[in-house]
């Protein structure tokens, strides 16, 4: 199984509106709604910021996510420096080998 | 509040093979899917197996990945075999939120360093 595509980098100013793509296939990402979106820190655990396609966890609200057919997408609104890190999207596989990860996007703030 | 904290990494030679442990509190630990995730030096996560709460169990490699619970003790481990120069990573427990959905605990992760 492949992993899922993301752009390598995405950067904005502070206080503008980044969004990160996820791409599958109608296996995975366009077959359920079963989307994960993780932040990681440098050195620290990923961190867990919205489940299935849309539900935040717990987190700012000014992330939120969306799909559209084998496209699933990260949106950060109001851009600030701590959501500089790395981002790794998920879905679900109905297969021996249930989840797939996409290839993570390092989120620049300048 | 949730936690999971991984034991047993360390330096490995080629071909070799080791048992993860991951210890879990803060939560009901039979009800949950459990899954083990890694991420090799400068790379991606990559997930490596999964184990249900009834002890179905997921492997991204059959023949070297595999996955043991024990809920009377609250812990989970993997036992990787045939050690190989690119399972170099550090590993992480992390707890399912539901139904195979997502991770949402995750450990502090254990670092695996296969090298002779």
């Amino acid at each position: 199984q492949s992993a899922l595509a993301q752009p390598a980098s995405v950067s904005g100013s502070p206080g503008q509106s980044i969004t990160i793509s996820c791409t599958g296939t109608s296996s995975d990402v366009g077959a359920y709604d079963y989307v994960s979106w993780y932040q990681q820190h440098p050195g620290k655990a990923p961190k867990l910021i919205i489940y299935d396609v849309y539900n935040p966890s717990g987190v700012s609200h000014r992330f939120s996510g969306s799909k559209s057919g084998n496209t699933a997408s990260l949106t950060i609104s109001g851009l600030q420096a701590e959501d500089e890190a790395d981002y790794y999207c998920a879905s679900y596989i109905a297969s021996n080998n249930p989840f797939v990860f996409g290839s993570g996007t390092k989120v620049t703030v300048l | 509040e949730a936690k999971l904290v991984e034991s047993g990494g360390g330096l490995v030679q080629p071909g070799g093979s080791l048992r993860l442990s991951c210890a879990a509190s803060g939560f009901s630990f039979n009800l949950y899917t459990m899954n083990w995730v890694r991420q090799a030096p400068g790379k991606g996560l990559e997930w490596v197996a999964s184990i249900s709460s009834g002890g179905t169990t997921y492997s991204s490699d059959w023949g070297r990945f595999s996955m043991s619970r024990d809920n009377s003790r609250n812990t989970v481990d993997l036992h990787i075999n045939r050690l190989r120069a690119e399972d170099t990573a550090v590993y992480y427990c992390t707890k399912d939120r539901g139904g195979l959905s997502a991770f949402d605990i995750w450990g502090q992760g254990t670092l695996v360093t296969v090298s002779s």
